[in-house]
């Protein structure tokens, strides 16, 4: 089982819909990310969080330490949303901080 | 503006060769990594490192190579012992170890070996 799951793995919206995407884990950690991937590849960072909930635009993350669990929500959405996102862990261990990622939701937004 | 860069973008190269894919960042960051991205897989981390001149193994480390001479500095080589190294490459920075704050990734370079 891998220490990061996500759902769903594909999903399709209309222009205009709420989006939510979901993420667990299963271990102790320090933070969780939550990252965006376009088609050309590079990875823009969307959210840090160790706790409660941020907001960013039309973007909010959430956390809830103690189910291990974390959402991301897009509010209004638009075709230039669609992009893979990906939910990734970071654990504090003798080596620094490495993440441990999730395999993304591929996610289309369509007029 | 401060961010990492890596070159090349796209790169071919015939198998039994050993390449090196670049990775520069102006962020001031201590940490820098690598990870590997297949189809269908989330990211894995192929070597790491906090300090200049030391550096330690990720995940999948067999086949590859990295040296950190350099604070800004983080090239990978992907030797001839890889056994499929067609991939999808990312470079990443962050702050001082302790800290998860402003992990910063590059464009990736897409490697395909013939």
């Amino acid at each position: 089982k891998n220490e990061v799951e996500q759902s769903p793995q594909n999903l399709t919206a209309q222009e205009g819909e709420f989006i939510t995407i979901n993420c667990s884990y299963s271990v102790g950690i320090s933070a969780l990310h939550w990252l965006q991937q376009h088609p050309g590849g590079g990875i823009v960072s969307l959210f840090m969080l160790s706790s409660g909930k941020k907001k960013h635009g039309r973007l909010i993350a959430t956390i809830n330490i103690q189910e291990k669990h974390s959402s991301l929500h897009i509010t209004a959405s638009h075709p230039r949303d669609s992009a893979v996102y990906i939910c990734a862990i970071g654990i504090l261990t003798g080596g620094g901080n490495k993440l441990t990622f999730g395999t993304g939701t591929q996610l289309k937004v369509e007029l | 503006d401060g961010g990492i860069t890596q070159s090349p973008k796209y790169l071919f190269r015939k198998e039994g060769q050993n390449v090196t894919l670049s990775c520069e960042q102006n962020l001031n960051h201590d940490a820098m990594y690598w990870y590997r991205q297949d189809p269908g897989q989330g990211l894995r981390l192929i070597y790491y490192s906090q300090i200049v001149n030391d550096f330690q193994k990720g995940d999948i480390a067999e086949g590859y190579s990295v040296s950190r001479e350099k604070k800004e500095s983080f090239p990978l080589t992907v030797t001839s012992a890889q056994k499929n190294p067609t991939a999808f490459y990312l470079c990443a920075s962050s702050l001082p170890r302790g800290t998860d704050y402003g992990y910063t990734f590059g464009s990736g370079t897409r490697l395909t070996v013939v």
